[in-house]
Formats: structure tokens, sequence, C-alpha cells
């Protein structure tokens, strides 16, 4: 059964760079066709894509972020990780890792399995 | 590619039947996914591709519609159903998600 689990520093300042990282267990990055994404939710509302990391290292990013935003895999310790920059309040959030749902060989891009997610605060 | 639910929340008994809409300012065919969110928990994908139940959802939950407008029924609602509800659409990237349907207990 695959489990995603997101770690990294509750809090963060302003101007500063947010690392997280997202462990993957039961399954191995080396069986390929995996989309690993990140998604948020401020506070009492809704969810946003920031985007996702393919399996092969290729990524995609929301426009809205993508100037502060990078993604990469560590395959040999499937894991998957977030860096981004210059945080400002509006950045505080609760951050989630999710599956892409593939099913054969299509990719939904649906998200069908979540970590339990990581609320990250940025405040001096 | 914007996404408008509505109502934004409802009220309703157990045994209701609920129907949440999702309007997309674009879109074809059936790209789109609904989520259940409960406090405290990440979401839980329902459907995909506008009416596929995804694997462990139980039957009383579906969705139709196709291009720019979709729902998803509630045909019973159960206890456990209380929750807040997303559509997303599967068309386009950036992929994005309606602003949510609070189910509330009347």
């Amino acid at each position: 059964q695959v489990q995603l689990r997101e770690s990294g520093p509750g809090l963060v300042k302003p101007s500063e760079t947010l690392s997280l990282t997202c462990t993957v267990s039961g399954v191995s990055f080396s069986t390929g066709n995996y989309y690993l994404s990140w998604i948020r939710q401020p506070p009492g509302k809704g969810l946003e894509w920031i985007g996702y990391v393919y399996y092969n290292g290729a990524t995609n990013y929301n426009p809205a972020l993508k100037s502060r935003v990078s993604m990469s895999l560590d395959t040999s310790k499937n894991q998957f990780s977030l860096k981004l920059t210059s945080l400002t309040a509006v950045d505080t959030a609760v951050y989630y890792c999710a599956r892409v749902l593939v099913v054969g060989r299509k990719v939904i891009d649906a998200f069908d399995v979540w970590g339990p997610g990581t609320m990250v605060t940025v405040s001096s | 590619i914007q996404l408008t639910q509505s109502p934004s929340s409802l009220s309703a008994s157990v045994g209701d039947r609920v129907t949440i809409t999702c309007r997309a300012s674009q879109g074809y065919s059936n790209f789109l996914a609904w989520y259940q969110q409960k406090p405290g928990q990440a979401p839980k994908l329902l459907i995909y591709s506008a009416s596929t139940l995804q694997s462990g959802v139980p039957s009383r939950f579906s969705g139709s519609g196709s291009g720019t407008e979709f729902t998803l029924t509630i045909s019973s609602l159960q206890p456990e159903d209380f929750a807040t509800y997303y559509c997303q659409q599967l068309y386009a990237y950036p992929l994005t998600f309606g602003g949510g349907t609070r189910v509330e207990i009347k």
C-alpha cells in the first residue's frame, strides 16, 4: 500500500526558502510511470496545485509560482522535495504531497494518494 | 481554468439526496474529478473522469456531466458524508480546484 508523508519546518521567516520532503513508502520509484505533486491549502481556504515531478525528473509547475518553485527526486531514498523561495505570509498553508493517478498507461491528473499534510507558517 | 461550485454550502439531513454543481470557464469532455475533505484531513479522491468511481468509494456517490458543467450526487446522505467537497479540472495546466461546497448537518 502506497503511503506518502511530508516533513519540514513548521515555521519559516519571510524572504527565506522553504524546503519540504515527501517520503514515499510501499512502492519503489524504480517501477517508473510516477508523477508526484505538491498541493497547498491556506488556512480555511481552497486547494492550489503547485506542480509535479515525473519519475524521470521532468517537472511541470504552476505559472503563478514557477519563478519561486523547484522540485526534485531522490530515487535512492524514495523521496521527492519542494523548494519555495522568497516566502511571504501568503505562503502560509498546509502543504500536501500527492500521487497523480495513472490508469494503465494513461495519466489522469487527479490525485489518488495524499500525505497527511504539513502546516507551514511564514512569520518573523 | 476557473471552476465555480454551487452552492458554497448546504444543510441537509441524513438520508437526503444531495447535488453539487461545478461549472468550468472552459473544458472538454470528461476532464473533472471530485474530492471529499474532512476537517484536519487530506482530501480524498471520490470520482475521476467525471463519472468513474474511485476504488473503495461507496456507490451512493456518483458523478455526471461533460464539457463545462458537472454534478456530484450523494444519493442518500450518511453521517460520515458531512464534509467539504471540491471539484478539480483535469483538462489543462495549471490544474485548478473549485472553491468547495461545505455539506453540514441540518
